[in-house]
C-alpha cells in the first residue's frame, strides 16, 4: 500500500540555519503530498501542500516541491527561527477527494538561539 | 484556531471501562475522520464518516465504534480499554470535493 517516509529525527539547528528535511513516498496513483506541523502540546496544523508533479507548496519561509521522478516531497527553510521547533509529518492521500490522510512517522526539529 | 472542535481534552480512565470523544467539525465540513496517535504506532487513520454515513475505515479495532449526526458533529467510542489505548485521539474534518483536512486539537487519553 501506499506510505510516506521521513528521516529520522531529532533534527538539531542554531538559529538562521539552513533546513532540510527529507521524505520519500510510495504510491500506486498521483498523491496529493503534504506538510503538518504539531506544536508542542497542540493539535496538527497544515503547512503546506501540492497536489500534482512539480507543484510547490510554501507558507511562512517553508517550501516544498513534488518530485515525481525522484518520489519526494522535501521539506526546506532558509533560517529556521526557534519559534520553528516542532514536530513535522509528511503525509499524503491518493487523488480522489475525501481519502485518509497517511503519515510518515514524525521529524522532530529542535533549534537553539 | 482551525475551526474544528474536540472535548474533552482530557480523559483518565482505568482498564475495561468505556469512553466517548467528540468532535465538531468546521462549519461546511462534512467529511470527519477520526486518528489514533501513539508513540508506537505513529499517526494512525482509524474511521472516515460523510454526511452521516462511514465512507472508509482503517486500523479500528473492533472495541472502537464512531458514528455522525444529523448537525454533522461525531462520537468516537472506545469500550473494553487496555493500556495500550492510552493515545491522543484527532478529530479531522474536510470539504467534500476537498483534499485538505483540518485537525482538531485532539483529546488525551490515559487508561490505568
Amino acid at each position: 500500500g501506499d506510505s510516506v517516509t521521513q528521516m529520522e529525527g531529532p533534527v538539531t539547528l542554531s538559529e538562521e540555519a539552513f533546513l532540510t528535511i527529507n521524505c520519500t513516498y510510495t504510491a500506486t496513483g498521483y498523491p496529493s503530498l503534504f506538510w503538518y506541523v504539531q506544536y508542542p502540546g497542540e493539535g496538527l496544523q497544515l503547512l503546506l501542500k501540492a497536489t500534482k508533479a512539480d507543484d510547490k507548496g510554501s507558507n511562512k519561509g517553508f517550501e516544498a516541491t513534488y518530485r515525481k521522478e525522484t518520489t519526494s516531497f522535501h521539506l526546506e527553510k532558509g533560517s529556521v527561527q526557534v519559534s520553528d521547533s516542532a514536530v513535522y509529518f509528511c503525509a499524503l492521500t491518493d487523488n480522489q477527494a475525501g481519502t485518509a490522510l497517511i503519515f510518515g512517522k514524525g521529524t522532530t526539529l529542535s533549534v537553539s538561539s | 484556531d482551525s475551526g474544528v472542535t474536540q472535548t474533552p481534552k482530557h480523559l483518565i480512565t482505568a482498564t475495561g471501562q468505556r469512553v466517548t470523544l467528540r468532535c465538531s467539525p468546521r462549519s461546511g465540513d462534512l467529511s470527519v475522520y477520526w486518528y489514533q496517535q501513539s508513540l508506537d504506532q505513529g499517526l494512525q487513520f482509524l474511521i472516515q464518516y460523510y454526511n452521516g454515513e462511514e465512507r472508509a475505515k482503517g486500523n479500528i479495532l473492533e472495541r472502537f465504534s464512531a458514528q455522525q449526526f444529523p448537525d454533522l458533529h461525531s462520537e468516537l467510542n472506545l469500550s473494553s480499554l487496555e493500556l495500550g489505548d492510552s493515545a491522543l485521539y484527532f478529530c479531522a474534518s474536510s470539504v467534500e470535493g476537498g483534499e485538505t483536512q483540518y485537525f482538531g486539537p485532539g483529546t488525551r487519553l490515559t487508561v490505568l
